[in-house]
């Protein structure tokens, strides 16, 4: 019943690292979202994405790749991971102005 | 470009007193504006939202959030605080495909018993 979900919940993982962090909606919705939310709760847009487009925030370095297998599905890959990387990564999928958000993923880089 | 501001970082109320959080938006056209809450470790949910219509709107939990446009402002209350609704709340400000939805930086609320 979950709408959109997220694995792992939990990642700790050594810098240099790669890792994915998996995203499923079941709301039929068209457009998906990463987020990271910092240590101080601050909450950014990492990407969009519909089955046409995907806009990247300038911001995010091109280590972080959003990966679509299908509507449903958003994934994020990170290559080299970096202690700054640690935080935690909210999914989200969209409807009409109205995002829905995933449990979120705590990743701890070490 | 857009933006959310949310003038404070922290606030503490008691239970059974009201609330206001306070959220000031800078937006271009006419906003779609929400507010989120956050329990500790846990997901955002949806507390309300305002696309259009009566500017006085109504949510979950109690809550309610006004839309001045002359302000700026989509400010929450909340006649009588429970020591559930410790947590932090967002406000945030989209359109309608939600490539630009903003967040602000968030209020922590606590609740003293």
């Amino acid at each position: 019943d979950t709408a959109v979900s997220q694995t792992p919940k939990y990642l700790v993982t050594q810098m240099g690292n790669d890792k994915s962090i998996k995203c499923e909606q079941n709301l039929g919705h068209d457009t998906m979202y990463w987020y990271k939310q910092d240590s101080k709760k601050f909450l950014k847009i990492m990407f969009s994405y519909n089955n046409k487009e995907l806009i990247i925030n300038e911001t995010v370095p091109n280590r972080f790749s959003p990966k679509s297998p299908d509507k449903a599905h958003l994934n994020l890959h990170i290559n080299s991971l970096e202690l700054g990387d640690s935080a935690v990564y909210f999914c989200a999928s969209s409807h009409q102005g109205e995002q829905y958000f995933g449990p979120g993923t705590r990743l701890t880089v070490t | 470009a857009q933006s959310v501001t949310q003038p404070d970082i922290h606030i503490t109320v008691s239970e059974g007193a009201s609330l206001e959080l306070r959220c000031n938006y800078s937006y271009g056209a006419t906003p779609y504006l929400f507010w989120y809450v956050q329990s500790p470790g846990q997901g955002l949910q949806l507390l309300l939202k305002y696309f259009s219509g009566d500017t006085l709107v109504q949510g979950i939990k109690g809550f309610e959030a006004e839309f001045k446009r002359s302000q700026s402002s989509f400010n929450l209350r909340k006649p009588s605080v429970h020591w559930s609704d410790a947590a932090e709340y967002f406000c945030a400000v989209g359109a309608l495909y939600g490539q630009n939805f903003v967040f602000g930086p968030g209020t922590r609320l606590s609740v003293l018993p």
